[in-house]
């Protein structure tokens, strides 16, 4: 079965401080995307990376970077200097990869981010 | 370009009552996916439509059912509400055979059964 786990239910740091986010995912797939969403409080989930299963390079984007190890299965979410517009939940998700539909997402539980100023 | 957009906002039912969320995908988008947040919880997958039909569903009961429409937009049903139906109503929308690994999310309709 396929299952995602945030183990950190809430973080708190203060401006500009770094913050990682883990994940750590299970699937017996051999083929799998992984997602990071960005919740803020109007409930919307935001898109921040998909990666595929294929790609274990590290990706940068801005103050955000992803680490993704295959040997550990986690694919953890790091904020670079953290501002108070990063205050969110985030979420780590799970999915396989079909040949043409997209397939269901499996979240974990969210990790609630307080940065404060 | 407009994004997945959903109605109602807010919802407030009594528990027994019958409800019709509503979901139009993003443009040019033709799969339509439902999810339940519930309070402190991350989305779990109802159900997907794709060509009017659901193509996969979630380990939820029948009271929750749904429909595409050939404009691509969808309903949600859920009958005989129960307190636990409270929650977070997603709707994510994505393209068969394009890039559609992407799953694009509108705002929810939060319902509350009393």
């Amino acid at each position: 079965a396929q299952k995602v786990t945030q183990a950190q239910t809430e973080i708190s740091v203060v401006e500009k401080e770094d913050v990682t986010l883990d994940c750590v995912y299970e699937t017996r797939d051999t083929t799998y995307y992984l997602f990071w969403y960005k919740q803020p409080p109007s409930g919307e989930l935001v898109f921040l990376i998909r990666r595929n299963s294929f790609d274990e390079q590290n990706e940068i984007s801005g103050r955000y970077s992803w680490n993704f190890q295959k040997s550990t299965s986690s694919f953890n979410f790091t904020i670079t200097a953290s501002q108070v517009v990063d205050s969110a939940v985030y979420f780590c998700a799970l999915s396989e990869i079909r040949s043409y539909n997209t397939d269901k997402l499996i979240f974990g539980t969210g990790t609630r981010l307080q940065v404060f100023p | 370009d407009a994004g997945v957009t959903q109605s109602p906002t807010h919802l407030i039912k009594t528990r027994g009552q019958q409800v019709t969320l509503r979901c139009s995908p993003k443009s040019g988008h033709d799969t339509v996916s439902w999810y339940q947040q519930a309070l402190g919880q991350g989305p779990q997958f109802i159900f997907q439509y794709y060509e009017e039909e659901e193509r996969q569903r979630g380990n939820f009961p029948d009271r929750f059912s749904g429909h595409q429409f050939p404009n691509y937009s969808s309903e949600l049903n859920v009958n005989a509400l129960l307190l636990g139906d409270s929650a977070l109503y997603l709707c994510a929308s994505s393209l068969y055979g394009g890039e559609g690994y992407e799953q694009y999310f509108g705002p929810g309709t939060r319902l509350t059964v009393t």
